[in-house]
């Protein structure tokens, strides 16, 4: 079945950018996610991409997809202490619309 | 206002005890699932529903049991039979059609088995 592989940590300071990066093993994936949890709660959209572009750009956040390596990036620029959370990178499994999430990657924004 | 509730936020149970967790949605969603989420291993797929009356298992489907008798609820059993099931629960819908499958997601349940 689909596998995807996030790093689990990632610390930066308040204004600076932040990159979480993300990969997957099918090939076949249409739409690719980024979901954001804060502590004690459900998960939130982010942002998505199509799996016939390049990069997506939404404010603060830009989503960077290489296809042929199957690599997905969120960036999120000036990085906030409120930013401080887990985010998970998810794609569609083949052949169902549940989704496969990665294993979420905590970022902590130090002051 | 639209959204997913799920109910209660903690849940503590004796081992060898059933418990059901609750999720309710007011989008008109016509799919919703549910996931377990245990520290450091993401979300993983319970089960899952695509209309009223019909579910499918998903990944670690042993020892849940669901039931999907009215579009807006989705209750997910805990048996005695899953070994391990202290876990946060998400429960989640979305459209059952459509090209982007956004998910919006409940609170969560907090299950501890004492």
């Amino acid at each position: 079945g689909e596998d995807v592989e996030q790093s689990l940590f990632l610390s930066v300071r308040e204004g600076d950018s932040s990159v979480i990066n993300c990969t997957y093993t099918d090939s076949s994936s249409t739409y690719l996610y980024w979901y954001k949890q804060e502590p004690g709660a459900g998960l939130q959209l982010l942002t998505y991409i199509f799996s016939n572009m390049d990069m997506k750009q939404d404010q603060r956040l830009t989503v960077l997809l290489n296809k042929k390596d199957k690599h997905l990036s969120l960036r999120i620029a000036d990085t906030q202490t409120g930013d401080s959370a887990i985010y998970f990178c998810a794609v569609a499994g083949t052949g169902r619309r549940a989704l496969t999430f990665g294993s979420g990657t905590r970022l902590q924004v130090q002051p | 206002d639209g959204g997913i509730t799920q109910s209660p936020k903690y849940l503590f149970r004796k081992e060898g005890q059933n418990v059901t967790l609750s999720c309710e949605q007011n989008l008109n969603h016509d799919a919703m699932y549910w996931y377990r989420q245990d520290p450091g291993q993401g979300l993983r797929l319970i089960y899952y529903s695509q209309i009223v009356n019909d579910f499918q298992k998903g990944d670690i489907a042993e020892g849940y049991s669901v039931s999907r008798e009215k579009k807006e609820s989705f209750p997910l059993t805990v048996t005695s039979a899953q070994k391990n099931p202290t876990a946060f629960y998400l429960c989640a819908s979305s459209m059952a059609s459509g090209r982007v499958n956004e998910q919006f997601f409940g609170p969560g349940t907090r299950l501890t088995v004492l």
